[in-house]
């Protein structure tokens, strides 16, 4: 299995509201990454977990809060989100040593209104 | 700083070859190609480390020139399939995985 699958595929949600982004893998693998992506743009890394623990922060707002409950889940927990967070929301995992080679899950389409 | 390709977008006819070129400001460990088609993930192609090698998969090559700083992607008789935009991405001994600014690719038959 070399899925990577994401939940849900399109999100609405206020400013005011608080949502989560799902993201599972079942590849055994142990980096797992979410990643921020506009329209005609490269996808912009956001978090890295390794072994479960954030290892990277590319000093995300605190508007956005992730979490690796067990090896092959990812959240991404959203709150008092802003129009211009609007994008395609990107979840990748690989194998520890090899983050080059990144498994991408479909990807949530966020629209905050 | 992101890894700046050219062209930035390609318009190529079946069996028509074509040459993306990814440029990096930094010392790179090595590059990465990965291809999105649209509304879709993007899909890892192949990893070039430090050493000025080539690799192959299919029909599309690429090189590393670790001395410039720079990659090229090369396509050979492009196939309808090959359409999508092109992403490198580069590792660097300050980051992990940068992703350059993209290469649109149409075919068209």
């Amino acid at each position: 299995d070399t899925e990577v699958t994401q939940t849900p595929k399109h999100l609405v949600m206020g400013m005011t509201n608080k949502k989560s982004l799902k993201c599972e893998q079942h590849m055994g693998h142990r980096a797992m990454y979410w990643y921020k992506q506009k329209a005609k743009k490269p996808p912009e890394l956001m978090f890295v977990y390794s072994y479960e623990k954030l290892s990277i922060n590319e000093s995300v707002p605190s508007r956005f809060s992730p979490e690796c409950p067990n090896s092959s889940l990812l959240n991404l927990h959203l709150h008092a989100l802003q129009p211009e967070d609007s994008a395609l929301y990107l979840c990748a995992s690989s194998q520890v040593g090899r983050e080059y080679e990144q498994y991408f899950g479909p990807g949530t389409r966020l629209t905050v209104t | 700083q992101q890894p700046v390709q050219s062209p930035q977008a390609v318009i190529l006819r079946e069996g028509e070859d074509a040459v993306i070129n990814c440029s990096s400001s930094k010392a790179l460990y090595s590059v990465h190609w990965y291809r999105q088609k649209h509304g879709e993930a993007p899909v890892f192609l192949m990893i070039l480390l430090k050493g000025g090698e080539q690799k192959g998969h299919d029909k599309i090559s690429a090189s590393f020139n670790e001395k410039k700083q720079q990659s090229s992607l090369y396509l050979t008789a492009s196939q309808l399939s090959y359409s999508g935009t092109y992403f490198c991405g580069t590792e660097s001994s300050t980051d992990k995985l940068i992703f350059g600014t993209g290469t649109r690719l149409q075919v068209f038959p």
